[in-house]
């Protein structure tokens, strides 16, 4: 079955801890992205890439890194810069940057 | 700023009537697409409908449908014959060079 994968689906760090994200596609597409949703709001762009071995900072970037060494992932870090990492982080793909976005089922992410 | 916006924070409807939930959006673009995408208490986005900018015809998936008004800046969604399953956040997002989101309108549908 084609589709974004993401892992793990409950996630607890603790305060001071970098932690790792997975987002893997198997739909070819060339473009991913990440993005946070905190309670009651919309989702907000963390980073995105349209192609291997090149990414971009999206609005909250701040906090985050990433990599994309392999079209099929896209991890996120979250790391100890980030003042406020508890939300549910939804990893998305497309074929390209302005066409539909199909989304991953999210991981939800508790700093202890 | 590009920004979309959903005016009914919630709404309700009963099971078999229809509903209509608002979407306006702000753009200078001419070239973009519109989306409406469901949330249900699993929290997956779940594409419902995408529209074309340059396409004048209302796009329609089975029960549901939009009504397009570009030179308003508007994109409702319609759902027909609604059902239990389609109790969910619904929100509304434009597509230029980034997915821009509203904030989402919580829909319940009561038996």
């Amino acid at each position: 079955d084609g589709g974004i994968t993401q892992s793990p689906k409950y996630l607890f760090r603790k305060e001071g801890q970098n932690v790792t994200l997975s987002c893997e596609q198997n739909l070819n597409h060339d473009a991913m992205y990440w993005y946070r949703q905190d309670p009651g709001q919309g989702l907000r762009l963390i980073y995105y890439s349209q192609i291997v071995n090149d990414f971009q900072k999206g609005d909250i970037a701040e906090g985050y890194s990433v990599s994309r060494e392999k079209k099929e992932s896209f991890p996120l870090t979250v790391t100890s810069a980030q003042k406020n990492p508890t939300a549910f982080y939804l990893c998305a793909s497309s074929i390209w940057g302005k066409d539909t976005q199909y989304f991953g089922p999210g991981t939800r992410l508790t700093v202890l | 700023a590009q920004t979309v916006t959903q005016s009914q924070p919630e709404m309700s409807v009963q099971e078999a009537e229809t509903v209509t939930l608002s979407c306006t959006y702000d753009t200078s673009e001419n070239n973009y697409y519109l989306f409406w995408y469901k949330q249900p208490p699993s929290r997956q986005m779940i594409l419902v409908i995408r529209q074309e900018a340059y396409k004048q015809q209302n796009a329609t998936e089975n029960r549901f449908s939009v009504n397009f008004q570009k030179a308003a800046k508007s994109f409702s969604l319609k759902i027909s014959d609604s059902q239990l399953g389609d109790t969910a956040m619904y929100f509304c997002a434009y597509n230029t060079d980034k997915l821009i989101f509203g904030t989402g309108t919580r829909l319940q549908v009561f038996p």
